[in-house]
C-alpha cells in the first residue's frame, strides 16, 4: 500500500524555523517526484514546492522562495521541508504528495500536518 | 506565474445535477492540468489527470476535457458524497499553480 506520512509540524514563532518531514512507503520511492501543497485557514490549496526523484529538479512557490529548501534522501524514503524565517502566513496544514507519469498526476497524498506561526 | 481561473467559486446545485465547472489558464499549457476534490480534514483526491485521464476508481460520473487554456470538469450526475471543494492544478511548468477552488454546496 502507498503510503506518505508529514511529520515535523507545531508551534514556532515568527522568524523561527521548522523542518517537515514526508516519509513515504509501499512504492519505489527514488522514482518519483515529490511535492509540497499547503493550505492555510479558510484558504485554498497552494503548491509550495517540488523535488525531482534525484534531486535534479526543484522548484518553489514565489511566496517561499528563499526561505523554504526543499530535499530528499531516498536512502531513507524521506522528502524534507526546511522552513525559515517563518511567517503569519505560513500558517497552514502541509500535505505531500506524489507525482505519477505527468500532466497534473498526484496520486498518493499524506493526511498533513500543521504549522502554526505565532507569538 | 500562470494563472488558474476557476468559474464559478461556489455553485449550490442538487443530487442527480449536471454539474461543469471552468478553469482558464492565462497561458497555454498544453494538457499538463489535475482535477482534484477536497473535503476539510482529507487529502486531497486526484478524480482527472492530463486535463481528461480519469484516475482509476473515480466513478466514471466525473469527466474533463480541454487543452490549451480552456478546460472543465463535469459531474454528470451529482452524488451526495460529491459535496467538496474542487481544484485544477497546472504543472506545465514552475511555479506550479492551482486555481482558487470551486465549492459545490447541496441547494
Amino acid at each position: 500500500e502507498v503510503q506518505l506520512v508529514e511529520s515535523g509540524g507545531g508551534l514556532v514563532k515568527p522568524g523561527g524555523s521548522l523542518r517537515l518531514s514526508c516519509a513515504a512507503s509501499g512504492f519505489p520511492f527514488s522514482s518519483y517526484t515529490i511535492i509540497w501543497v499547503r493550505q492555510a485557514p479558510g484558504k485554498g490549496l497552494e503548491w509550495v514546492s517540488s523535488i525531482s526523484s534525484s534531486s535534479s529538479y526543484m522548484g518553489y512557490a514565489d511566496s517561499v522562495k528563499g526561505r523554504f529548501t526543499i530535499s530528499r534522501d531516498n536512502s531513507k524514503n524521506s522528502v524534507y521541508l526546511q522552513m525559515n524565517s517563518l511567517r503569519a502566513e505560513d500558517t497552514a496544514v502541509y500535505f505531500c504528495a506524489r507525482r505519477r507519469g505527468n500532466s497534473g498526476n498526484y496520486d498518493s497524498w499524506g493526511q498533513g500536518t500543521l504549522v502554526t506561526v505565532s507569538s | 506565474a500562470i494563472q488558474l481561473t476557476q468559474s464559478p467559486s461556489s455553485l449550490s446545485a442538487s443530487v442527480g445535477d449536471r454539474v461543469t465547472i471552468t478553469c482558464r489558464a492565462s497561458q497555454a499549457i498544453r494538457h499538463d492540468l489535475g482535477w482534484y476534490q477536497h473535503k476539510p480534514g482529507k487529502a486531497p483526491k486526484l478524480l482527472i489527470y492530463a486535463a481528461s485521464t480519469l484516475q482509476t476508481g473515480v466513478p466514471s460520473r466525473f469527466s474533463g476535457s480541454g487543452s490549451g487554456t480552456d478546460f472543465t470538469l463535469t459531474i454528470s450526475s451529482l452524488q451526495p458524497e460529491d459535496f467538496a471543494t474542487y481544484y485544477c492544478l497546472q504543472d506545465y511548468n514552475y511555479p506550479y499553480t492551482f486555481g482558487q477552488g470551486t465549492k459545490l454546496e447541496i441547494k
